[in-house]
């Protein structure tokens, strides 16, 4: 089957760096994708990345290995405003996106 | 700001009601999408459309049905409401499915509850 890991839940202090990794076991793959939804709001796009490497936009950057199934959304300069659940999503050969169940991000002061 | 729209953020239900979630969005993209979100899960896909008028089947169709009349709204219907369709339901669209990272624009959600 088709499978996204990434971990529940973390904690990290403002102005801090925190990484979270997103594992995928796919049917194919054409992109990964990264998405913050804060609390009760719709889920916003933060990154794609197709080839492997590091994607850098301000002070978040995505990183790809696809030989390894493997991402990592970096955020740097910790806001408080970055407290959110981060969703990873690969789309598969037949260009469905499968998702994982997020990343609770908590920041404190 | 608004680019995809769900009329009602929140609704409750009984059980056997009929329930209609409508979408729309003002960007003019070909593909729309319902999703179901609940916690500990992914995203799960209930019903997509590429054009007008068109439908498939996503990963959990079953006690859903949809309706695009046109390009710019999308709806999803439950024919007869039951508890386990208590959830977020998320609405969003994309430009064209085969061009680059089609990125998706979510609506701000429907949190059903039935009871």
């Amino acid at each position: 089957g088709q499978n996204i890991d990434q971990p529940t839940e973390m904690t990290a202090t403002e102005g801090a760096i925190v990484q979270i990794n997103c594992t995928y076991q796919t049917s194919g793959f054409n992109g990964l994708f990264w998405y913050q939804q804060h609390a009760g709001e719709a889920p916003t796009f933060l990154s794609y990345n197709v080839l492997d490497g590091l994607e850098e936009k301000g002070r978040f950057s995505s990183f790809l290995s696809r030989s390894k199934g493997y991402s990592y959304l970096l955020l740097k300069e910790l806001q408080m405003k970055d407290s959110a659940s981060y969703l990873c999503a690969v789309r598969d050969s037949n260009y469905q996106l499968i998702w994982g169940a997020g990343t609770k991000l908590i920041i404190k002061p | 700001d608004v680019k995809v729209t769900q009329s009602s953020r929140y609704l409750v239900k009984r059980t056997g009601e009929k329930v209609f979630l409508e979408c729309v969005q003002d960007m003019d993209h070909e593909n729309m999408f319902w999703y179901r979100q609940d916690p500990g899960l992914g995203l799960r896909l209930i019903y997509f459309s590429y054009d007008v008028k068109m439908k498939e089947k996503g990963d959990i169709p079953e006690g859903y049905s949809v309706s695009r009349e046109k390009k710019e709204r999308f709806s999803l219907i439950l024919e007869s409401a039951s508890t386990n369709q208590t959830s977020m339901y998320l609405c969003a669209s994309s430009p064209d499915a085969a061009s680059g990272a089609n990125v998706l624009t979510f609506g701000a959600g429907s949190r059903l509850t039935v009871l």
